[in-house]
Parts: C-alpha cells; sequence; structure tokens
C-alpha cells in the first residue's frame, strides 16, 4: 500500500462546477497535510494545509481533514480554467519528510 | 527576495559523468530538501538537512550525494550518472517543519 494515494485522474470539471480532489494515507501518527498545485513544467505551490479533524475554507479552497478514516480533501468552488493543474497531496512523516502522493490532474472545461 | 534559487535550470549529461545541482535559500530556513520528480508521478525525497552540517537519507537517496556547510547552500552531486536518474529535481526549503518553499526545478536528462 502507498503512503498517500490519490487518484491521478484526469478529472475533468466543467467551468463554475465544484471540483472535488481526494487523497488517503496510510500512516495513523500523520498529523499535518498539505495541498499542493503544480502548473505543467513549473514547481508546486502550497495552498493549504490542514491539521486537525474538520474543514478549513480559503477563499474558494476547502480542504477536509478526517483523521479516523485517514482521508484528505479538496475541494474547489467556482473552478475556473486557471485552476486546472495538477494537484498534490502531501503529509509530514515525523517531523521533517513530506511524503507526496502521485498527484491528480484536474482539468476545468470552459 | 529570492526564496530558493536553483541552478542551472536544465542539463545534459552523458552516462557515467558527474555533476553538482546547486540550491540557495535566503529566507533564513534550517530545513532544506532535495526531491526528483519523474513523468506524471509526485515528488520523492532523495536527501534533507536539518541544519548547517545534518543531512539524513530520504526515500531514493542511491546514488546521490549531499552537504550542508551553510544554512543558505544545500548542492546534490551525482557521481556517475545513469539514464534512471534523469528527471525534474526540486529543492525546498522551510522553518523546521512548517510548509516547505520549492524552487524552480532542474531538468536533467542523462543520454
Amino acid at each position: 500500500q502507498k503512503e498517500v494515494e490519490q487518484n491521478s485522474g484526469p478529472l475533468s470539471v466543467p467551468e463554475g462546477a465544484i471540483a472535488s480532489l481526494n487523497c488517503t494515507y496510510s500512516d495513523r501518527g500523520s498529523q499535518s497535510f498539505f495541498w499542493y498545485r503544480q502548473y505543467s513544467g513549473k514547481s508546486p505551490e502550497l495552498i493549504m494545509s490542514i491539521y486537525s479533524n474538520g474543514d478549513k475554507e480559503d477563499g474558494r479552497f476547502t480542504a477536509q481533514l478526517n483523521k479516523a478514516s485517514q482521508y484528505v480533501s479538496l475541494l474547489i468552488r467556482d473552478s475556473q480554467p486557471s485552476d486546472s493543474a495538477t494537484y498534490l497531496c502531501a503529509t509530514l512523516q515525523g517531523a521533517q519528510k513530506l511524503v507526496f502522493g502521485q498527484g491528480t490532474r484536474l482539468t476545468i472545461n470552459p | 527576495n529570492a526564496g530558493v534559487t536553483q541552478t542551472p535550470k536544465f542539463r545534459i549529461l552523458k552516462i557515467g559523468q558527474s555533476m553538482t545541482l546547486q540550491c540557495a535559500q535566503d529566507m533564513n530556513h534550517n530545513y532544506m530538501y532535495w526531491y526528483r520528480q519523474d513523468p506524471g508521478m509526485g515528488l520523492k525525497l532523495i536527501y534533507y538537512s536539518v541544519g548547517a552540517g545534518i543531512t539524513d537519507k530520504g526515500e531514493v537517496p542511491n546514488g546521490y550525494n549531499v552537504s550542508r556547510s551553510t544554512t543558505e547552500d544545500f548542492p546534490l552531486r551525482l557521481e556517475l550518472a545513469a539514464p534512471s536518474q534523469t528527471s525534474v529535481y526540486f529543492c525546498a526549503s522551510s522553518i523546521d517543519s512548517q510548509p516547505q518553499h520549492f524552487g524552480d526545478g532542474t531538468r536533467l536528462s542523462i543520454l
């Protein structure tokens, strides 16, 4: 079992709709979770971090964490073509190591 | 504010050659990291450092070496380049275990 698993996609969503990205992790001891956005040919950019169960909202982005189910999700409301990118889920292992999923490629269709 | 700076941006090596990928940060971050990203995949940790003089292996350290003589610099060395090392290499830094800031990457091809 991979430590962090994501559906690689591609996930296609019409413009204006809600995009839902999911991630599961295997280490029950994980406490910190991150969503990075990566445009093609560019470096990852942090868009959300979440540390406790529940929802965390930032603009059009909402991160959701359920530690009992070992599940993290990212919702993007009012999806825009500029949201088309690969979204990487990551969890902090121990105090230093960030473990990434393989990423979900999201395409927003105008 | 430059953030994390990686050089070179692109490089083509022949099998068996060696090279050093440079990484520098000007944010006074104590933690620094090297990742590789193969096409369509996530990032895999090669080496990391929690401060000057301290380095540790990540998930895929074989074929690479690092050093951390200053807080600012964290070079990654390939001694005997192999085709399997063709990848995009990212350097990142952070304060302790806070979210990491990434450089723009180095695209390396081994032919």
